[in-house]
């Protein structure tokens, strides 16, 4: 079945710095990818929507200058995590789409992001 | 943001018990999914049932949809000790855009 691959699984960063995600889907093209934050015990909130080649579309109240994404082809969406604080430590979950069709998510096993 | 509530949001029953979990939206959709996942981990897809379906199965899983009602449910038959996790019902909307989650459901299921 399809795959998708996400790193890292969990990573420890300062105040300030940068987080690059990565999201790759393994043995589909997708065309549509779309990235997820989760605070421990509550439901999935969608960030943003991207689609290769195009910019991002985000949902409101996520900062499009703070979280960037790419999604340069259509086996790799990134996340960047800018000037990260603590805040900012959550679990994000990638997921992928093959096609236009509603039917095929693939989810990434999730990065754990923790800001000191 | 997040279609709309499951209930209970939390659930502790005995294994070889069932266990039942409701899902409402809001909006109209093509299809609804049930997701699992464990502690810490990546959702696991289990069911999907389209907008014009009404019940399906999986093994142990029974999903129910109600359109009119805008609700669906996910009943585990016979439940394990390894059904431990936390099930989401998500979404999918008429125009195909976006998956969107509901609040999930904690299941606990005791050896």
């Amino acid at each position: 079945g399809a795959v998708v691959s996400q790193h890292p699984s969990r990573v420890i960063c300062k105040s300030g710095t940068s987080v690059k995600i990565e999201c790759r889907s393994l043995d589909f093209q997708a065309t549509t990818m779309f990235w997820y934050r989760q605070f421990p015990k509550q439901s999935l909130m969608l960030m943003a929507t991207s689609n290769e080649g195009s910019k991002a579309t985000y949902e409101q109240g996520v900062e499009k200058d703070k979280f960037l994404i790419n999604h340069a082809s259509l086996t790799l969406s990134t996340l960047t995590v800018t000037s990260a604080h603590p805040e900012d430590s959550s679990f994000y979950i990638c997921s992928a789409r093959e096609g236009k069709q509603g039917l095929g998510y693939t989810f990434g096993s999730g990065t754990r992001l923790t800001v000191v | 943001s997040q279609q709309g509530e499951e209930d209970p949001q939390a659930l502790s029953i005995q294994e070889g018990e069932n266990a039942t979990m409701n899902c409402s939206y809001k909006t109209s959709i093509n299809n609804l999914q049930w997701y699992r996942q464990n502690s810490g981990r990546g959702l696991v897809h289990l069911i999907l049932i389209r907008s014009n379906e009404r019940e399906k199965h999986s093994g142990r899983l029974r999903v129910t949809l109600d359109t009119s009602k805008k609700s669906s449910s996910l009943l585990i038959t016979a439940s394990r000790a390894a059904d431990t996790a936390s099930y989401f019902c998500a979404t999918v909307d008429s125009g195909y855009s976006t998956l969107t989650f509901g609040k999930g459901t904690m299941l606990l299921v005791s050896p």
